[in-house]
């Protein structure tokens, strides 16, 4: 059974700085990883999706590394602004022939102070 | 290409009551994915939709249940409601389950 972790469970950053956002997952035989945004009562927008045979994705200032021997991925955030604020969820499908049944972290608080 | 919907956004139900949920999926997208997301937390699996059938279950009760259609839209029906069922209910659909998932709104269900 997959388990997804996150720690820690809130953040706060001065505008500009980098975020460093972590996610450990248990089954190292992983299909993919997914990084979402949630902004508070929202729902979820998918933000980088990485396969089990990549190790990074990038999209604009975001970088999402992925080594499964450690059982870790890492959401990079570069120069931060206030908008970046938000609940950031990384979320691992069950296995390879579970489809995108997701299990989720409990996710990381992100407040980034102008 | 639309994106996900759900409907409705907000919903106030009494304790014992039934509800349901209502998710169109992404255009082009045949599975659909049911969470549940209670105040603070990461959301949790309740159930999977492909093509018409149930593809998989969390652990939920039977009292949770759901439907999928032939053009792919989905619905979550939960019976004698408890005040622990408040919670966001997200809907997220794929192609096939093999790729990203992209999600709907959530409907906020609030259980007095």
């Amino acid at each position: 059974k997959q388990e997804v972790t996150q720690i820690p469970a809130a953040l706060s950053v001065p505008e500009g700085e980098n975020l460093v956002l972590n996610c450990s997952f248990t089954d190292s035989a992983i299909y993919n990883l997914q990084w979402f945004r949630q902004d508070p009562g929202k729902g979820l927008t998918s933000l980088l999706l990485i396969q089990s045979s990549q190790r990074e994705q990038t999209s604009g200032r975001l970088n999402a590394s992925l080594d499964k021997s450690s059982g870790r991925s890492t959401l990079y955030i570069a120069a931060s602004q206030p908008g970046d604020s938000a609940t950031y969820l990384c979320a691992a499908p069950w296995g390879k022939a579970a489809g995108n049944k997701l299990t989720f972290g409990g996710g990381t608080r992100v407040l980034v102070k102008p | 290409e639309t994106g996900v919907t759900q409907s409705p956004t907000h919903l106030i139900k009494t304790r014992g009551q039934q509800v349901t949920l209502r998710c169109s999926s992404q255009s082009g997208h045949n599975t659909v994915s049911w969470y549940q997301q209670a105040l603070g937390q990461g959301p949790q699996f309740i159930f999977q939709y492909y093509r018409e059938e149930e593809n998989g279950r969390g652990n939920f009760p039977p009292r949770f249940s759901g439907l999928q259609f032939p053009n792919y839209s989905s619905e979550l029906n939960v019976n004698a409601l408890e005040l622990d069922d408040s919670a966001l209910y997200l809907c997220a659909s794929s192609l096939g389950g093999q790729l990203e998932a992209f999600f709907g709104q959530g409907t906020r269900l609030t259980v007095v």
